[in-house]
């Protein structure tokens, strides 16, 4: 079965200074990954997504990740973070199958110092 | 265009209550999930449709959890009999499912918090 692990619960990052967020799976095959971003209240919206080629990917928001399969990782960067970041961040992993439940992670939540 | 909707956004239940929580889809999107999200967790998959046939309900914690989608459009998630762990978010996604053996984008709504009393 696929897992998703996201080793770090918080992050405090100051307004300005770069990210990362770390993201590990456990899968097989050459898996499809996804950064979701929620914000209180909010659904999950998508900040990118990983499926074959180019291995570092572009998102919205000037967010990019980049797959590693040698480490099973699919880190998230972004290199300026704004208040506005502060938010819960998912790391999900697909199979590829036409019947695909997304596999999720517990989550980073990201805290922004001014 | 209009994302997924979901209604209600809040529900407040009696144990032992039925509840009704109902999914818009993006239109004209093929697949649809349902996901629940315990406090402080990620989304954890519950059951699957492509159109209206429910293809995968693997996720679905008991017997008291009931999906449909009898049209392919709208689709609705029942507990019967709500018991306290099933306060949660209830989260559901839609996508348009392009090719088989490809992992489609999808879209969430806002979701449904459930707390059961």
């Amino acid at each position: 079965a696929q897992s998703v692990t996201q080793p770090d619960i918080h992050i405090t990052v100051s307004e300005g200074a770069s990210l990362e967020l770390r993201c590990n799976y456990s899968y097989g095959a050459t898996p499809y990954l996804f950064w979701y971003v929620q914000s209180p209240g909010q659904g999950l919206q998508l900040l990118l997504k990983y499926f074959s080629g180019d291995t570092l990917v572009q998102g919205i928001k000037g967010f990019e990740a980049e797959f590693k399969r040698s480490q099973s990782s699919f880190n998230l960067r972004k290199p300026s973070v704004h208040w506005s970041d502060a938010a819960e961040y998912f790391c999900a992993v697909g199979e590829g199958g036409g019947a695909d439940g997304l596999t999720f992670g517990k989550g980073t939540h990201l805290i922004i110092q001014p | 265009g209009a994302g997924v909707s979901q209604s209600p956004r809040y529900k407040v239940a009696k144990r032992g209550q039925d509840v009704a929580l109902r999914c818009d889809p993006i239109s004209g999107h093929v697949s649809l999930f349902w996901y629940q999200q315990a406090l402080g967790q990620g989304p954890e998959f519950l059951t699957y449709f492509q159109n209206e046939a429910q293809l995968d309900k693997s996720g679905l914690p008991s017997d008291r959890f009931f999906a449909e989608r009898p049209e392919g459009s709208v689709s609705t998630l029942k507990i019967q009999r709500t018991q306290q762990e099933d306060s949660a978010v209830y989260l559901c996604a839609s996508s348009l499912d392009l090719a088989s053996g490809v992992t489609d984008t999808q879209y969430f709504g806002p979701g449904t918090r459930l707390t059961v009393l």
